[in-house]
């Protein structure tokens, strides 16, 4: 079964400093994979998403992830950190099977942004 | 486009009642999905509709709980009998499926459900 395992329920940065958010996949074909941004009291927002090619993915607002298979890694980062980042983010792990693509979500690590 | 809606946005029952919560996925979406989110953990899976039929349930959708598209737009989700560990966010999303590739789920802002 895919899984997805976040570490670090909560992490710290100042403002303007690198963010950097890890997970680690387990799937066992080549899975997609997504970031999910969820602010307090609303739904979750796709930040982006791993579907083939492209190794290094650029999201919205400034984030991208890098699929290292190696690593078994997508880990989420952006250079500068802003007040507005603060937020919960969540990993997602899908298989490439026909019909139904079951999401599976990671526990979510919460951002908090020092000013 | 007006985005996914969730009516309503909070509810509080008192345990053994029954609820009932809507959503109204992106127009043109023909697939539609039920999650749960609990505190401190990341969105599970109840059940996903293709159009109208309900196509896939987890085991955690047990038999008090009933979804139903009925004309392949809107969906409801009923909790029969309400629990305190019925306690909860429920997410709805939506998502376009082309036949091929990874469609992206659009979410709604969910239902938070407070059972007493």
């Amino acid at each position: 079964a895919q899984s997805v395992t976040q570490l670090g329920s909560h992490v710290s940065v100042s403002e303007g400093a690198l963010v950097l958010l890890r997970c680690n996949y387990s799937s066992s074909v080549p899975p997609y994979l997504f970031w999910y941004v969820q602010y307090p009291n609303q739904g979750l927002q796709l930040l982006l998403k791993y579907t083939s090619a492209a190794t290094l993915v650029k999201g919205i607002n400034g984030f991208e992830a890098e699929f290292k298979k190696s690593e078994t890694s997508f880990h989420l980062t952006k250079p500068s950190a802003h007040m507005s980042d603060a937020a919960e983010y969540f990993c997602a792990v899908s298989d490439r099977g026909g019909g139904y693509q079951k999401v599976t979500f990671g526990t979510g690590t919460k951002l908090q942004v020092i000013p | 486009d007006t985005g996914v809606s969730q009516n309503p946005r909070h509810k509080i029952t008192k345990r053994g009642q029954n609820v009932t919560f809507r959503c109204d996925p992106i127009s043109e979406h023909n697939r539609l999905y039920w999650y749960r989110q609990t505190l401190g953990q990341g969105p599970e899976f109840l059940t996903y509709f293709q159009n109208e039929a309900q196509l896939e349930k987890s085991r955690l959708l047990s038999d008090r709980f009933s979804a139903e598209r009925p004309k392949g737009s809107f969906s409801t989700l009923e909790i029969q009998r309400t629990e305190q560990g019925d306690s909860a966010m429920y997410l709805c999303a939506s998502s376009w499926d082309r036949g091929r590739g990874y469609q992206t789920q659009y979410f709604g802002p969910g239902t938070r459900l407070l059972v007493l």
